[in-house]
């Protein structure tokens, strides 16, 4: 199984400013490589697929790159509703695996 | 604007069956992918498994044989089936239709709210 490493674990970011997540895979999964908003207490939301394609619904501000093994998620300027829980997850080989989420916090 | 309720037990003995049910409402389950996705307390997201009308069905794994996924078209529900559970099982239980196609991969574009099951005796 594909082991996903997200870091940091926690990200506190001011309203306005740039937010960059990052997320290793333990092995390349190419481009094989989506990403998930979680806010408290709702179910996980498709953000970004193949590892830069937004997802309907989101702003141009989530941009997502990489690929191999390494990849990141950008948010070039935080809004309110930004703040949440981010999931790196790769579709290259079942089963898909999940990093274990960055949690974005207001600083 | 498809819409998924998940419904069972909240409550599950140790070394019984978990069984829930999605029910979908605004749209036909028949054609998609249908998967069981599920998050531990304060924890991150694991695959459960997925299976489609055409009889294509995987497992995750980890679950070994304990697991079954199966679509009821004419009741428009998809159920899930984990049987010996353990306190490992405790979990909120997301159904969520691969509806997003990408190549030869699939996406989630429907989620239910989830479900939470714990097991204890």
């Amino acid at each position: 199984e594909i082991v996903m490493t997200q870091s940091p674990a926690t990200l506190s970011v001011s309203p306005g400013e740039r937010a960059t997540l990052s997320c290793r895979s333990s092995q390349s999964i190419s481009t094989n490589l989506a990403w998930y908003q979680q806010k408290p207490g709702q179910s996980p939301r498709l953000l970004i697929y193949d590892a830069s394609t937004r997802a309907s619904g989101f702003p141009a501000r989530f941009s997502g790159s990489g690929s191999g093994t390494e990849f990141t998620l950008t948010i070039s300027s935080l809004q309110s509703e930004d703040f949440a829980v981010y999931y790196c997850q790769q579709h290259n080989t079942w089963p898909r695996t999940f990093g274990q989420g960055t949690k974005v916090e207001i600083k | 604007q498809v819409q998924l309720q998940e419904s069972g037990p909240g409550l599950v003995k140790p070394s019984e069956t978990l069984s829930l049910t999605c029910t979908a409402s605004g749209g036909s389950i028949s054609g998609f992918f249908w998967s069981w996705i599920r998050q531990a307390p304060g924890k991150g997201l694991e695959w459960v498994g997925y299976t489609h009308s055409n009889g294509r069905t995987k497992y995750n794994p980890s679950l070994g044989s304990r697991v079954t996924i199966s679509l009821d078209t004419s009741k428009n529900q998809v159920s899930l089936k984990l049987t010996s559970v353990t306190a490992a099982d405790t979990a909120v239980y997301y159904c969520a239709r691969l509806g997003l196609p990408s190549g030869i991969y699939y996406h989630p574009d429907y989620w239910g709210q989830g479900t939470l099951v714990t097991v204890s005796s």
